[in-house]
């Protein structure tokens, strides 16, 4: 079975500055996706970045960026410059045999001004 | 086609009742999906559909619930005897595809259900 799992079900930052979002899956699979998708308040669940697995490369998206440790499990989003607009539920997800998302519980991300 | 409708946004329903939603997702995408999302908890998969196919069924999807997409665009899923436990958001996602760019999921807004 595939497993998601985020051990911070909530977190805080100051506007402007770095935080990492963490996320650890567990999967026999060799080839795969992940996903960070953000779901602000009462808005619909949009994409932040995505990675093949089979890519050693990190993708990055402007501020928002991964770091993937395939041997580890793990893929944590690394969000720079946080803004206001960044406030937001923030859920892992793996995309399995091509057809089923797995995701994990969601990390509440709280940006102070 | 600005992205993945829901209709409706939310239901309250007596418990035993019968509930339909309706999902019209993206013009062109091939793949339609649709999850479970309660309080507090990241969207669990319930079924999808690759044009008019259902080819996956969750076991969450018990024999009350059916899913349809006839004419490979806009799919319904209907719950029959609704119980206080299928109170949640029902959330619909398509996609185009399933590998490179074309893998990302665009998600409507949701259903919110409320048994009473």
């Amino acid at each position: 079975a595939q497993t998601v799992t985020q051990s911070q079900p909530e977190m805080s930052v100051q506007e402007a500055e770095t935080v990492t979002l963490s996320c650890t899956y567990d999967t026999s699979e060799n080839n795969y996706y992940l996903f960070w998708y953000k779901q602000p308040p009462s808005r619909q669940m949009i994409l932040v970045i995505r990675q093949e697995a089979y890519k050693q490369q990190n993708a990055t998206e402007n501020r928002f960026s991964v770091n993937f440790q395939k041997a580890a499990k793990s893929f944590s989003l690394k969000i720079s410059d946080s803004q206001l607009g960044d406030t937001a539920m923030y859920f892992c997800a793996f995309l399995y045999n091509f057809n089923k998302f797995y995701f994990g519980s969601g990390t509440k991300l709280n940006v102070k001004p | 086609d600005t992205g993945v409708s829901q209709d409706p946004r939310h239901k309250i329903t007596k418990r035993g009742q019968n509930v339909t939603f309706r999902c019209d997702p993206i013009s062109e995408h091939n793949r339609l999906y649709w999850y479970r999302q309660t309080l507090g908890q990241g969207p669990e998969f319930l079924t999808y559909f690759q044009n008019e196919a259902q080819l996956e069924k969750s076991r969450l999807l018990s024999d009350r619930f059916s899913a349809e997409r006839p004419k490979g665009s806009f799919s319904t899923l209907e719950i029959q005897r609704t119980e206080q436990g299928d109170s949640a958001m029902y959330l619909c996602a398509s996609s185009l595809g399933v590998t490179g760019d074309s893998n990302e999921q665009f998600f409507g807004p949701g259903t919110r259900l409320t048994v009473l």
